[in-house]
């Protein structure tokens, strides 16, 4: 079975600063690992996603993420928050297929000016 | 050149009442799915569907019904709606059905049920 905990439920950052999303999973499986962005009334779109290649998964908008299995995390970093990058944040982990997919409870990302 | 488009993408409606969404996608995906987003953002998985299969989270009444005239559209029918059926409904879609496979989203029906 597959879990995902995302640790923070709202970070807020400056514009320009970095910015972290945390992530930490559970998987019987060797894990597909993704993170969705939504928008307000908007649907989720994949931001990036992890599956056994590259530990470091570079993704759109300046995102990227890195899969650490010591700590079973896959945290979300950008080096400098844009305004536009304010919205809610899904870490979604996947096991034998997308019927096993289990979305996080969702990061809210404020970024003030 | 919407790839994953729902109607409507808001609903209003009274208890007991039968209503649908509908969902269309032109990516040439071959699995379609419907999730519910809960008042505090979570996401739940009700439907995956392919041409092959459908498969239905057993948590979810029997009220609901997806319904696939052809491998483009994935549409929900809701029936004797209830309060605790108000949420967002998205839509999705993906190549395939296995683990590494992303969903494409729609941009959700919000349903309130009064």
């Amino acid at each position: 079975a597959q879990s995902v905990t995302q640790l923070d439920s709202h970070v807020s950052v400056s514009e320009g600063t970095p910015v972290l999303l945390r992530c930490n999973y559970s998987s019987s499986y060797s894990p597909s690992l993704f993170w969705y962005v939504q928008h307000p009334n908007k649907g989720l779109q994949l931001l990036l996603k992890y599956t056994s290649a590259a530990t470091l998964v570079k993704g759109i908008n300046g995102f990227e993420a890195e899969f650490k299995k010591s700590e079973t995390s896959f945290h979300l970093t950008k080096p400098s928050a844009h305004m536009s990058d304010a919205a809610e944040y899904f870490c979604v982990v996947s096991g034998v297929n997308n019927n096993d997919m289990r979305f996080g409870a969702g990061t809210r990302l404020t970024v003030k000016p | 050149d919407t790839a994953v488009s729902q109607t409507p993408k808001y609903l209003v409606t009274q208890m007991g009442n039968d209503k649908s969404i509908k969902c269309e996608q032109n990516l040439g995906h071959d699995t379609m799915y419907w999730y519910k987003q809960d008042s505090k953002k979570f996401l739940k998985i009700m439907f995956s569907y392919n041409n092959k299969e459908l498969i239905i989270n057993e948590t979810v009444p029997n009220r609901f019904s997806p319904k696939s005239p052809d491998k483009a559209h994935l549409n929900l029918h809701i029936n004797s709606l209830e309060l605790g059926d108000s949420a967002v409904y998205f839509c999705a879609s993906s190549q395939g059905g296995t683990a590494n496979s992303p969903l494409h989203f729609g941009n959700g029906t919000r349903l309130t049920v009064t």
